[in-house]
């Protein structure tokens, strides 16, 4: 199947600083992207899709101001965490398909972010 | 609107005993279903899916789904489980022409030596 890399697989950083996660589709193009965050022993809960050369879709409660998603282009897509907190420590997971070759989504190795 | 049920938050199976995590799903048009398994801090692989066709799908790892429109599930089976099969398997569905996936609350599978 396609692959896509995530990275950093884990990042520790201070309060109120800011985390850059990284997706890539490693041998398609994808023009779009999703970002999701996973609380402990929970399900997969969307938090935004990600558009290349447009602005990304936030879904309902997510602030975007606090989570940037940029998609400057068709193999790479970036998740800013902004002014960090405690609370925003999860993992975060990305996934694509290939446009028009799978139904089936591909998912990054997941970022572990803990705020100290 | 579309969801996904996975009524068992824990499933617990002998080693060599076949093996069946539930899903149920609720979409308004087609469903796109697929499994997915999750090891410990990474990320979903892709285990098998149904899109059409044949109500029987065969995916990795020697797991199968069975496609039942009129109960509306899409449960995961696999004939002899293993202990590497211990894990934590999520059911998806999207409607057909919507690119968004919804997930179940997840199933734990353990595989008793």
């Amino acid at each position: 199947g396609a692959v896509v890399s995530q990275h950093p697989s884990r990042v520790i950083c201070k309060s109120g600083t800011s985390v850059k996660i990284e997706c890539r589709s490693l041998d398609f193009q994808a023009t779009t992207m999703f970002w999701y965050r996973q609380f402990p022993k929970q399900s997969l809960m969307l938090m935004a899709t990600s558009n290349e050369g447009s602005k990304a879709t936030y879904e309902q409660g997510v602030e975007k101001d606090k989570f940037l998603i940029n998609h400057a282009s068709l193999t790479l897509s970036t998740l800013t965490v902004t002014s960090a907190h405690p609370e925003d420590s999860s993992f975060y997971i990305c996934s694509a398909r290939v446009p028009l070759v799978n139904t089936e989504a591909f998912f990054g190795q997941g970022t572990r972010l803990t705020v100290v | 609107a579309q969801s996904v049920a996975q009524p068992e938050d824990q499933v617990n199976v002998a080693e060599g005993n076949p093996l069946t995590v539930k899903c149920t799903y609720s979409v308004s048009g087609n469903p796109y279903l697929f499994w997915y398994v999750q090891y410990p801090n990474r990320g979903l692989q892709f285990l098998l899916k149904y899109i059409t066709g044949d109500n029987l799908v065969k995916g990795s790892y020697g797991f199968e789904a069975e496609f039942n429109k009129s109960q509306t599930s899409f449960h995961l089976k696999k004939p002899s489980a293993l202990v590497s099969d211990s894990a934590l398997y999520f059911c998806a569905v999207r409607d057909f022409g919507n690119e968004k996936l919804t997930f179940g609350t997840g199933t734990r599978l353990t595989i008793i030596p």
